[in-house]
C-alpha cells in the first residue's frame, strides 16, 4: 500500500531561521511525483514544491528546497529565512500516473517573531 | 485565468439528509478530483472524474457519488449523511498528460452534520 508519513505533528521556528520538515513514503512504484503543499488558515491548498522521482537533482523554489532520498524513500522540506507568512499546515504528498494524490497527516508550522 | 471555485463555502445539514457540493474547474482543465479532509487530518481521495466519466475511486461508500458536466464542472453528492461526514471537502482540477500536471485546489466547502 502507498502511504505517506509525517512524524512531526507540530514544529516551531524563529523568524529568519531555517526549519526542516520530515516525510517518508512507501511505494513499489519507480515513477512517481512528490509534493509539499501548504494549507494556511484560509484553507486553500497551495503547491509549494514538486519533485519527479526520476530526477536526481533536488528541487528548489526560492526559499524552499527538498532533500529527496529515493532509496530511503525520504522527502524532507527545508524552509530558509522563515517568514511569518510561512505559518501553516504543510502536507507531504505522493502521486502516481493515475493522478490520485496521497497525503500525509500534516505538520503544523509555527513561526515565532 | 479563473481558478478553481467551490460552492457553498459552508453548509450545515442534519444526519440522514442529502447534500450536493459544487466545483468549477480551472479554465481548460478536464479532470476534477474530490477529497475529504477531516479536522486535523490530511485530505483523503474520494474519486476523480475525467471527461464526464468516473476515473478512479477511493475507499468511500456508494452514498458518495459524483457528476462531471460537459463544461468540466463537477458535483459531489452525499446521501444519508452521517456525523462522520463532517469535514472540509476539497476539489482539485488538472489537465493530465503523460508527464503529469499539478492539481489546483479550490478553497473547499466546510460541511457540518448535526
Amino acid at each position: 500500500a502507498q502511504t505517506v508519513t509525517q512524524s512531526q505533528p507540530e514544529m516551531s521556528v524563529q523568524e529568519a531561521e531555517t526549519v526542516t520538515l520530515s516525510c517518508t513514503y512507501d511505494t513499489s512504484e519507480s515513477d512517481y511525483y512528490l509534493f509539499w503543499y501548504k494549507q494556511p488558515p484560509s484553507r486553500q491548498m497551495i503547491l509549494v514544491i514538486r519533485q519527479e522521482a526520476y530526477k536526481q537533482q533536488n528541487a528548489t523554489e526560492n526559499r524552499f528546497s527538498v532533500n529527496f532520498q529515493k532509496a530511503a524513500k525520504s522527502f524532507s522540506l527545508k524552509i530558509s529565512d522563515s517568514q511569518l507568512g510561512d505559518a501553516a499546515m504543510y502536507f507531504c504528498a505522493y502521486r502516481v500516473r493515475d493522478d490520485k494524490i496521497i497525503f500525509g497527516k500534516g505538520t503544523r508550522l509555527h513561526i515565532l517573531p | 485565468e479563473t481558478g478553481v471555485t467551490q460552492s457553498p463555502t459552508h453548509l450545515i445539514k442534519t444526519r440522514g439528509q442529502q447534500v450536493t457540493l459544487r466545483c468549477s474547474s480551472q479554465s481548460g482543465h478536464n479532470t476534477v478530483s474530490w477529497y475529504q479532509q477531516a479536522l486535523g487530518q490530511g485530505p483523503q481521495f474520494i474519486f476523480q472524474y475525467y471527461r464526464e466519466e468516473e476515473n478512479g475511486r477511493g475507499n468511500f461508500p456508494p452514498r458518495f457519488s459524483g457528476l462531471q458536466f460537459p463544461n468540466y464542472s463537477s458535483e459531489l453528492n452525499v446521501n444519508a449523511l452521517e456525523l462522520d461526514d463532517s469535514a472540509l471537502y476539497l476539489c482539485a482540477s488538472s489537465l493530465p498528460t503523460l508527464g503529469g500536471h499539478e492539481q489546483y485546489f479550490g478553497p473547499g466547502t466546510r460541511l457540518t452534520v448535526t
